[in-house]
């Protein structure tokens, strides 16, 4: 069965601070797909990316950093000079492969930015 | 990509009634799904809306409680039936577009509080 961990319920920074997010899987698959979402106050979810479990690199997108480690089954989220709005909860997700996606989410980290 | 509107965005509900939740999006897709989130926790899948057959629902999810309609392509309906206050929480729909790797997308939500 899958399993997504993300042991950090809450985070509490400083505006500007760098947080790393920790997320750890479990899948007996080898082709998988790995997910981040960030959901607001507002509670939308808001897709910021997705990775192969063939594609080990690195991947920048501005502020947002995302370390995939295979060996250790995780696949950390990384904010650079955190602010204000960064606040929400993300969520990590593993999804399965086949004729659809079944994407099962972990708990939740709880990111509060403060000014 | 896909836009994805949900009607009503949030109810107010009391005991024992029943609500339906609809769910629109802008193009075709293949499937679509509904998810659970209850108040602080993740997103739990719910079930799978099948275009001209009946869904196909998790453990734990059952049709009777859940009864799900998908007559097209564009659209699905979930019906979150004898409410009890366990049931509060945020009903989401989603959607797979494109091909593999699919691109998921998730409606904003409709928060339901049963009182």
């Amino acid at each position: 069965a899958q399993k997504v961990t993300q042991a950090q319920t809450e985070i509490s920074v400083v505006e500007k601070e760098d947080v790393t997010l920790d997320c750890v899987y479990e899948t007996r698959d080898t082709t998988y797909y790995l997910f981040w979402y960030k959901q607001p106050p507002s509670g939308e979810l808001v897709f910021l990316i997705r990775r192969n479990s063939f594609d080990e690199q690195n991947e920048i997108s501005g502020r947002y950093s995302w370390n995939f480690q295979k060996s250790t089954s995780s696949f950390n989220f990384t904010i650079t000079a955190s602010q204000v709005v960064d606040s929400a909860v993300y969520f990590c997700a593993l999804s399965e492969p086949g004729g659809y996606q079944k994407v099962t989410f972990g708990i939740g980290t709880k990111l509060q930015v403060i000014p | 990509s896909a836009v994805i509107s949900q009607k009503p965005s949030r109810d107010i509900c009391q005991r024992g009634t029943s609500l339906t939740i609809q769910c629109q999006v802008d193009s075709q897709v293949t499937m679509m799904f509904w998810y659970r989130q209850q108040p602080g926790q993740s997103l739990t899948l719910i079930a799978t809306a099948n275009q001209g057959s009946e869904a196909t629902y998790e453990s734990g999810f059952v049709i009777d409680k859940f009864p799900i309609s998908r007559p097209n392509l564009t659209f699905s309906t979930l019906t979150v039936s004898n409410m009890s206050p366990e049931d509060s929480s945020i009903y989401l729909c989603s959607v797979l577009t494109g091909t593999a790797p699919y691109e998921q997308y998730f409606g904003p939500g409709t928060r339901l509080t049963v009182t």
